[in-house]
């Protein structure tokens, strides 16, 4: 496809529950990243990867979170045990290369996740 | 740690005319890079503008220029001939030069609309 998409673009689960959450990055872009926004604020980073590793994964809030990617393209970001605090917008994007002075992030258009 | 800082959390302009977005952040690094995004209902970040710190000119695209003091470390978007299309969210980002530190940082947001 042209652009990052992402999976579901809504999803309401009860407290306790485990959800994962979808990534597709533009094709050949090597670099993944996600973030948070929780309603009216901005963008909170979590994590991101080059290649299929995660060199900085400073913004995971608990260990309840975890990502994954394979194959240098689709990721999946985990949260298990859910809390009503984890309810926000799970935005990805991707880019060409981490760190290239031409780099620029390309977002999807986001996962709505409610816990109930 | 970088912050980005967005004190006006909505703005209204009259269709065809200019508005200014304000954005100031604090870093202690020389190289970086600066962003405007738009968030639209649709969820969607779209790239407005970017402008490197080692550039003393001012990026513009089209309808969108900034101002950008990096003594003053202030970074704003002015938006010219506004439209209606222009009316969505729209965030200020930075994002660190070196390898290994590409997240980017959002301010809150600013929630722009046009009146007709």
């Amino acid at each position: 496809g042209a652009g990052v998409s992402q999976s579901p673009s809504n999803k309401v689960t009860e407290k306790g529950k485990d959800v994962e959450l979808r990534c597709d990055p533009i094709s050949g872009h090597t670099a993944l990243y996600w973030y948070r926004q929780r309603l009216g604020q901005g963008l909170e980073f979590l994590i991101y990867f080059q290649g299929n590793s995660a060199p900085d994964k400073s913004g995971l809030p608990s260990d309840r979170f975890s990502a994954e990617r394979t194959g240098e393209s689709v990721s999946t970001l985990t949260i298990q045990r859910t809390q009503q605090e984890d309810s926000a917008v799970y935005l990805c994007a991707s880019s060409t290369r981490a760190g290239a002075s031409t780099d620029t992030q390309y977002f999807g258009p986001g996962t709505r996740l409610t816990v109930l | 740690a970088q912050t980005v800082t967005q004190s006006q959390p909505e703005m209204s302009v009259q269709e065809a005319e200019t508005v200014t977005l304000s954005c100031t952040y604090d870093t202690s690094e020389s190289d970086y890079y600066l962003f405007w995004y738009k968030q639209p209902p649709s969820r969607q970040m779209i790239l407005v503008i970017r402008q490197e710190a080692y550039k003393q000119q001012n990026a513009t695209e089209n309808r969108f220029s900034v101002n950008f003091q990096k003594a003053a470390k202030s970074f704003s978007l002015k938006i010219s001939d506004s439209q209606l299309g222009d009316a969505a969210m729209y965030f200020c980002a930075y994002r660190s030069y070196s390898f290994g530190n590409e997240k980017l940082t959002f301010g809150t947001g600013t929630r722009l609309t046009i009146i007709p």
